[in-house]
């Protein structure tokens, strides 16, 4: 059974820090692409990063680029999404989702979400 | 504004069929494949339709996925008060280099 189960979520200042990381189980980690996708309160979902099966490549939205930065660890199972410079309208649900094979493979399994809030 | 394009709501009464559409462009849905995924509020999405028309195992076929050049549609026949939820078409933009989704449709079951 394909697990994923998200922790780091929080409230955290506007600019500042915070690292989600996301423990996966069920499948060959290391075979498949990995994204980090958000919802906002009363929002729609939004792509927020996403990595190739061996990390080799990474693919940001303009939203998030150059303040996200998304990495993987095959050999623990793990992909982590560093977030800095975290503004209020970066408030949402963060889910971990397994891709397919490549990075623009569909979405098949969803983690249950991470809640973080930026507020002062 | 989402790079693809959904209606904010649809509605049929049960057992009816409801067909939802996604609009997008030359560098998403014309040269990828689409998915479809089905959200309550509080859960995780679920992947509903990939590669335009595939059901995973464990949909019912009453979920039907189709494309055609720059759309794509979703349709659900034999509607069901509990298929109530929002739902989402998603696809790569060659372009953009990331994925992108509609803006959602919350469908009503009357």
């Amino acid at each position: 059974e394909v697990q994923l189960v998200e922790s780091g979520g929080g409230l955290v200042q506007p600019g500042g820090s915070l690292r989600l990381s996301c423990s996966a189980s069920g499948f060959t980690f290391r075979s498949y692409a990995m994204h980090w996708v958000r919802q906002a309160p009363g929002k729609g979902l939004e792509y927020v990063s996403s990595v190739r099966s061996d990390g080799a490549s990474t693919y940001y939205p303009d939203s998030v680029k150059g303040r996200f930065t998304i990495s993987r660890d095959n050999s623990k199972n793990m992909v982590h999404l560093q977030m800095s410079g975290l503004r209020p309208e970066d408030t949402a649900v963060y889910y971990c989702v397994k891709g397919g094979r490549y990075s623009s493979d569909c979405l098949d399994y969803w983690g249950q979400g991470t809640l973080v809030t930026v507020s002062s | 504004q989402s790079v693809l394009t959904q209606p904010p709501s649809v509605s049929a009464a049960p057992g009816q069929k409801v067909t939802i559409s996604c609009s997008g462009s030359s560098s998403n849905i014309e040269i990828n494949h689409v998915s479809w995924y089905q959200h309550l509020p509080g859960t995780a999405p679920k992947l509903l339709i990939y590669e335009n028309d595939k059901r995973p195992s464990g949909i019912p076929d009453r979920f039907s996925g189709s494309k055609s050049g720059t759309s794509a549609t979703l349709g659900i026949t034999g509607l069901q008060t509990g298929d109530e939820a929002d739902f989402y078409c998603g696809t790569w933009d060659s372009s953009l280099s990331t994925g992108v989704f509609g803006g959602g449709t919350k469908l009503t079951v009357l």
